[in-house]
């Protein structure tokens, strides 16, 4: 059975802190994605990677990075957090060759004060 | 025009009453597509996957309209357990890149 884990399930941060979101999966899988999901907006991917070391931008990276140094873990960091980074963020992973299915982590509820 | 594009809803029906609602998507290259499963609070879960016409398992169906480019999810006999909210997902073929509808929120009431 896959497992994605979350460091956190709640998390309130200030203005101006960097944070750090990490998420490890157990299955050896090779794509892992982070989202952030605000109410209306559905899911907006962050980041991507397709393996160790590798990345790719999604749709809204401004304000965020990311960390792959080793397979089964995925760092999401916000250098400087602001308010409007308030949100759910989920990670996923999937395997590469497999069904397209992405296996979610229970998610992060981050609030920025 | 948006990749994926879904109904929010609310969809607010009876229980026991079959509900069906729609996604379409922008991508005509698209070969597979999923229909994902949120609880209030949870994360997504897979529910069911599309890659031919369509798919069917127990009360749930998924339909797939190539020359239309939608896919349908129809729920029978629907139960209290199925409020939760549907988010269609359409990957980007040959890319990593997989794209979610907004999700549309199903409410069962007794």
């Amino acid at each position: 059975d896959v497992k994605v884990t979350q460091s956190s399930r709640y998390l309130v941060k200030r203005t101006g802190e960097k944070v750090f979101l990490e998420c490890v999966q157990d299955m050896d899988h090779e794509n892992m994605f982070w989202y952030r999901q605000d109410p209306g907006l559905g899911l907006r991917l962050i980041y991507f990677s397709y393996d160790v070391k590798m990345k790719e931008k999604g749709d809204i990276p401004e304000g965020y990075s990311v960390s792959r140094e080793k397979k089964e873990r995925f760092s999401l960091i916000l250098e400087s957090a602001s308010t409007n980074q308030t949100s759910m963020y989920l990670c996923a992973s999937r395997v590469v060759g497999g069904s397209y299915e992405q296996y979610f982590g229970p998610g992060t509820r981050l609030t920025v004060t | 025009r948006k990749e994926v594009e879904q109904d929010p809803g609310p969809f607010n029906v009876p229980e026991g009453a079959t509900v069906a609602f729609n996604c379409t998507y922008s991508n005509s290259a698209s070969q597979s597509f999923f229909w994902y499963r949120q609880d209030c609070r949870k994360e997504p879960k897979l529910l069911m996957s599309v890659y031919s016409s369509g798919n069917e398992d127990g009360r749930f169906t998924a339909q797939l309209n190539r020359a239309s480019q939608y896919i349908s999810l129809l729920i029978r006999d629907s139960k209290l357990s199925d409020s939760a909210t549907y988010l269609c997902v359409v990957p980007e073929e040959g890319a990593s890149k997989i794209i979610f509808g907004s999700g549309t929120r199903l409410s069962i009431r007794p």
